[in-house]
């Protein structure tokens, strides 16, 4: 059961432009959701997160928004650079008595073009 | 800080050798994380650390895994006997109980002939 998907594995976006990437979940349980950027031969690096009692959040190019009736999340990034292109992951959390364990989607490809 | 630290980088064995890969978390982490990266399943939790206690082990595949963390700041995941559906990329990864976020060391490239 795949509890986090992201169903586009690629993106391509010219320079300049906006790039979204989406990501939806069926546990109703998530309550923290986060992007990872993956880079080839690296470990994945955090990103931005948002927590399930917010519908935004901002960290300066990276926007994440979060609808939950939906349980639908995107990751907006304005403006696309080339050092943009990576694998993005979402990543789901729930919260639970013995710590939080992360649920990731299978991931992005997005190729920002010169 | 170091990071997460794994090692080996890369390993190539042959099928049916012992394999163990090493991880020492961020100081200061009390959860630790395994994770297998595959073309076919993506990035897959296979076992977790909460203050070295393991805590959910649900995605070990098979007996033939099996992960200690004897201290706070280290962690073994051995596979024995290795198979060639063995091959990945392990990544080792340690976080603070909250939020979430988690510090992922640069990965073990396991490739089993």
């Amino acid at each position: 059961d795949q509890q986090v998907k992201q169903n586009s594995p690629s993106l391509s976006v010219q320079e300049g432009r906006i790039s979204i990437l989406n990501c939806d979940y069926t546990n109703s349980m998530f309550d923290y959701f986060l992007w990872y950027k993956k880079y080839p031969a690296e470990g994945p690096t955090f990103l931005i997160s948002i927590s399930s009692i917010k519908d935004k959040n901002e960290d300066g190019r990276f926007t994440v928004f979060l609808n939950k009736s939906a349980k639908h999340l995107s990751l907006h990034i304005v403006p696309s650079q080339p050092g943009d292109s990576a694998v993005y992951f979402c990543a789901a959390s729930r919260e639970g008595a013995s710590g939080s364990r992360l649920t990731f989607g299978e991931g992005t490809q997005l190729t920002v073009n010169p | 800080d170091a990071g997460v630290i794994q090692s080996p980088r890369h390993e190539v064995t042959e099928m049916g050798q012992e394999v163990t890969l090493r991880c020492k978390p961020i100081s200061g982490h009390n959860s630790l994380f395994w994770y297998r990266q595959t073309m076919m399943r993506g990035l897959e939790l296979l076992i977790y650390f909460n203050n070295n206690v393991p805590i959910d082990d649900s995605g070990m595949p098979e007996d033939r895994f099996s992960a200690k963390m004897p201290n706070a700041s280290f962690s073994t995941l051995k596979i024995q006997p290795s198979e060639p559906r063995d091959s990945a990329v392990y990544f080792c990864a340690s976080g603070k109980r909250n939020p979430g976020e988690q510090y992922f060391g640069p990965g073990t490239r396991l490739t089993v002939t």
